[in-house]
């Protein structure tokens, strides 16, 4: 599987959005974008996940550059429930595991 | 409807002994996957299988092991547990096994060895 990088960590105050960066150079034609989160204690969630276009959902929207080598999460207004550590991941539809890496792990500050 | 089942939450086990988890996937889901996380390593992929059939095996020692039901629902396996095999173990399941897919993960089960 391509590899992502993600920043450590971000920092962002309740109720504004966030911005959540990927990058994937190495992207081929068939992968997907796959968004997890994992909030304390908890397994992970699935938040989104695309692959040309953009995509929204109840959770947050996907931001696909055109040349599909970055990615960004928008979560439109952060809530301190936000407060997790988000994994960008690319999958295709010949491999079985998520690489979920470091991951962001994104405060939110009342 | 009802979400993937880990069974039980929590173990604690004595170095040596052998442990079975369970995972009971979303109803019409085929594809069941395990994961170790662990503080140091992070999330680690163990297996994955997809009707009955194991498709894919990550980097552990043949002390892990796994296997899958004609119900979907899945076991793992560890045998003589190690003090390093304490872990938050996750199972996680999908309509299929395919990247335009995402999954769906349990709450895990939190795994100690003394």
């Amino acid at each position: 599987d391509a590899k992502t990088t993600q920043p450590n960590s971000m920092e962002s105050n309740e109720e504004e959005p966030v911005h959540l960066p990927c990058n994937h150079s190495t992207i081929s034609g068939t992968d997907y974008i796959h968004w997890y989160r994992q909030l304390p204690s908890q397994g992970p969630e699935y938040v989104i996940h695309g692959l040309t276009s953009n995509v929204n959902n109840r959770m947050a929207s996907l931001a696909i550059a055109e040349d599909r080598k970055s990615s960004t999460l928008i979560l439109h207004r952060a809530t301190l429930r936000d407060a997790a550590v988000y994994y960008c991941i690319l999958r295709d539809n010949s491999g079985y595991a998520l690489n979920f890496g470091k991951g962001t792990s994104l405060l939110v500050t009342p | 409807k009802a979400g993937v089942t880990q069974t039980p939450r929590y173990l604690i086990k004595t170095r040596g002994q052998q442990v079975t988890l369970s995972c009971s996937p979303i109803s019409g889901h085929r594809s069941v996957s395990w994961y170790q996380q662990t503080p140091g390593q992070g999330l680690q992929f163990l297996f994955e299988y997809f009707s009955e059939t194991q498709r894919n095996k990550g980097n552990f020692p043949g002390r892990f092991s796994g296997r899958q039901f004609s119900n979907s629902r899945s076991e793992m396996n560890v045998s003589t547990l190690e003090l390093g095999d304490s872990a938050l173990y996750l199972c996680a399941s999908s309509p299929f096994s395919a990247g335009s897919y995402g999954y769906t993960f349990g709450s895990g089960t939190r795994l100690t060895v003394v």
